[in-house]
């Protein structure tokens, strides 16, 4: 299977500051990722496809980058509502996840 | 809008089978991959399988000998079960729609959830 890690585990940000997670998967998986963010009891919400297409309705500061085997999250400008847990997911092959990232103040 | 709706049996017994259905409403049924995913309390995501509704089905391969997924296309629904359950089986499941229509996807709806706890 594809084992995916995620970079850092849990980020502590402020309002208004630019953010970034790494996600890297163990072979190369072209641009078949998505990004996902969960907020607690919720189920996760689908915010990049395609490594870095961004999916109907999610705010314009969140983009995604990257192909092979690394990828980035950024969030440009951290919203009070961008606190949370983000995960990576690949489609390559059957679906595996990241560990997450929290994103905590 | 497409809504995801699960339901079954949230308190086992270990050895006992799991049993979660979701049905799928305003929207087509046809054309998609639908999966079951689940993540342990405080835990990580972990899909389990996925079918569509001519029946074509893939597994994750660390499941697949105590795993079922099955379809009522008449119905609009999805079905999972996971025979043979222990502790490690607990955790909250999720139906999801994956919107490519060949397997192995992402997934853009998810329902709502369902804690399925394995004790005795």
């Amino acid at each position: 299977d594809i084992q995916m890690t995620q970079s850092p585990s849990t980020l502590s940000a402020s309002v208004g500051d630019r953010v970034t997670i790494t996600c890297r998967a163990s072979q190369s998986i072209s641009t078949w990722l998505a990004w996902y963010q969960q907020k607690p009891g919720k189920a996760p919400k689908l915010l990049i496809y395609k490594a870095s297409n961004l999916e109907s309705g999610v705010p314009s500061r969140f983009s995604g980058s990257g192909s092979g085997t690394e990828f980035t999250l950024t969030i440009s400008r951290l919203q009070p509502d961008d606190f949370a847990i983000y995960y990576c997911q690949q489609y390559s092959d059957y679906p595996t996840f990241g560990p997450g990232t929290v994103v905590d103040i | 809008q497409v809504q995801l709706q699960q339901w079954g049996a949230g308190l086992l017994k270990p050895s006992e089978t799991l049993s979660l259905t979701c049905g799928v409403y305003g929207g087509s049924f046809s054309g998609y991959y639908w999966s079951w995913i689940r993540q342990p309390p405080g835990k990580g995501l972990e899909w389990i399988a996925e079918i569509n509704d001519r029946g074509s089905t893939n597994y994750n391969p660390s499941l697949k000998s105590r795993v079922i997924i099955s379809v009522d296309t008449s119905k609009n629904q999805f079905s999972l079960k996971v025979t043979s359950v222990t502790a490690a089986d607990t955790a909250v499941y999720y139906c999801a729609r994956g919107p490519l229509s060949y397997g192995y996807n992402l997934f853009d709806y998810w329902g709502q959830g369902a804690l399925v706890t394995v004790s005795s």
